[in-house]
């Protein structure tokens, strides 16, 4: 079956400008996280959805960064006036529920000029 | 709190020879331990994971990992490396911290296979 799709597989940008970086699960996943991957920092976590629970917002950044869940599947994750430490990898994961394996997309590459 | 730490940012091997991918973990609680991989501009596959059952625990493509409490090690081999093997690989814990399992990522170790 399909994994975890993600788009644009790469985007660059200006700084200031906004970005939102799309993430589709899994069908039938409930849980989906957000992780950065850049140079320097490894892999962070940013943001959890499960249900529909509050979301866990504990690991963004700044407020400039944000996330929705549209009807329990497909999220997007919108950067405002984005800066060039922004600049990363964006993954993507999907799980059943809180505490199974996720399944990771193949990230958004994001380069902030 | 919980962490992982990874001794090696990278291990070269030739092929045919053993792999190991040392990883160091600490968690308050019992984790649960992975091992991701990940080839060049390739998403990140799951080798294996441990959640409290077998510490010996076997993965795909021939890796193993063993958990040991005592150390708080959960070292990544594999008795034979292949030129395919040559990736990035992250060892992680997962820990349920409010409402999330979010998992926290190792800084990696870069594995180059040669001939």
């Amino acid at each position: 079956g399909a994994g975890v799709s993600q788009s644009p597989s790469n985007k660059v940008t200006e700084k200031g400008k906004d970005v939102e970086l799309r993430c589709d699960p899994i069908s039938g996943h409930t849980a989906l996280y957000w992780y950065r991957q850049s140079l320097g920092q490894g892999l962070e976590f940013l943001i959890y959805f499960q249900g529909n629970s509050a979301p866990d917002k504990s690991g963004l950044p700044s407020d400039r960064f944000s996330a929705e869940r549209t009807g329990g599947s497909v999220s997007t994750l919108t950067i405002q006036r984005t800066q060039q430490e922004d600049s990363a990898v964006y993954l993507c994961a999907s799980s059943l529920s809180r505490g199974n394996e996720q399944f990771f997309g193949p990230g958004t590459r994001l380069t902030v000029l | 709190a919980q962490s992982v730490t990874q001794l090696d940012s990278h291990v070269s091997v030739s092929e045919g020879t053993p792999v190991l991918l040392r990883c160091n973990y600490s968690s308050s609680y019992s984790p649960s331990l992975f091992w991701y991989v990940q080839h060049p501009n390739k998403g990140l596959q799951l080798l294996l994971k441990y959640t409290s059952a077998a510490t010996l625990v076997k993965g795909i493509n021939g890796f193993e990992a063993e958990f040991k409490k005592s150390e708080t090690s959960f070292h990544l081999t594999k008795p034979s490396a292949h030129m395919s093997d040559a990736a990035e690989y992250f060892c992680v814990v997962s820990g349920r911290t409010g409402t999330a399992s979010k998992l926290t990522f190792g800084t990696g170790t870069r594995l180059q296979v040669t001939l």
